[in-house]
């Protein structure tokens, strides 16, 4: 079946710009995740969703970032006045509760101007 | 708090020989997992092996197995016969009860021919 989806691919952006990273994840999983990824660095936890359940936003660095999923699929990254220090990669990963198993997008690549 | 360590940043191998890339961790968890992820230079992430916590036999995958020291909170990987397609970075992760994934900074491992 289909893997996890997002969109776009490349986003670049000016400074002060806001900018809607999509993550499709894989129907039926419950959980998903976004991770941020700079150059050459490892993963950074940014949010989890769980079903219905109140989202982990503690991964988030600032209130300029926030998400949402909604109808418990498609998730929204929205990153308000950004940063050229938001430049990253932005990963979003979906899996079921058992066995936890995460399945990641192929990504986006943020470029702040 | 949960940390994953992984204490080599760089590591190259001749194709067709065995490595072991390290990964430590620090819990006070007794039951959580246990990931390796590769990442080639293609970006997208792919699970390699998973280990629960709870089971003492170390997982195997084909090519990759793993040597997991509880007591010690060690889990490393291991590649034998390496091929050339397992040229990427290497993340070692934890998963706790809470779902929330914790990944190391990663190994980047060249396979020379």
């Amino acid at each position: 079946g289909a893997g996890v989806s997002q969109s776009p691919s490349n986003k670049v952006t000016e400074k002060g710009k806001d900018v809607e990273l999509r993550c499709d994840p894989i129907s039926g999983h419950t959980a998903l995740y976004w991770y941020r990824q700079s150059l050459g660095q490892g993963l950074e936890f940014l949010i989890y969703f769980q079903g219905n359940s109140a989202p982990d936003k503690s991964g988030l660095p600032s209130d300029r970032f926030s998400a949402e999923r909604t109808g418990g699929s498609v998730s929204t990254l929205t990153i308000q006045r950004t940063q050229q220090e938001d430049s990253a990669v932005y990963l979003c990963a979906s899996s079921v509760r058992d066995p936890h198993e995460q399945y990641f997008g192929p990504g986006t690549r943020l470029t702040v101007t | 708090a949960q940390t994953v360590t992984q204490s080599q940043p760089e590591m190259s191998v001749q194709e067709a020989e065995t490595v072991t890339l390290s990964c430590t961790y620090d819990t006070s968890e007794s039951n959580y997992y246990l990931f390796w992820y590769k990442q080639p230079p293609s970006r997208q992430m792919i699970l390699v092996i998973r280990q629960e916590a709870y089971k003492q036999q170390n997982a195997t995958e084909n090519r990759f197995s793993v040597n997991f020291q509880k007591a010690a909170k060690s889990f490393s990987l291991k590649i034998s016969d390496s091929q050339l397609g397992d040229t990427a970075m290497y993340f070692c992760a934890f998963m706790n009860r809470d779902d929330k994934i914790i990944f190391g900074k990663g190994t980047r491992l060249h396979i020379l021919p």
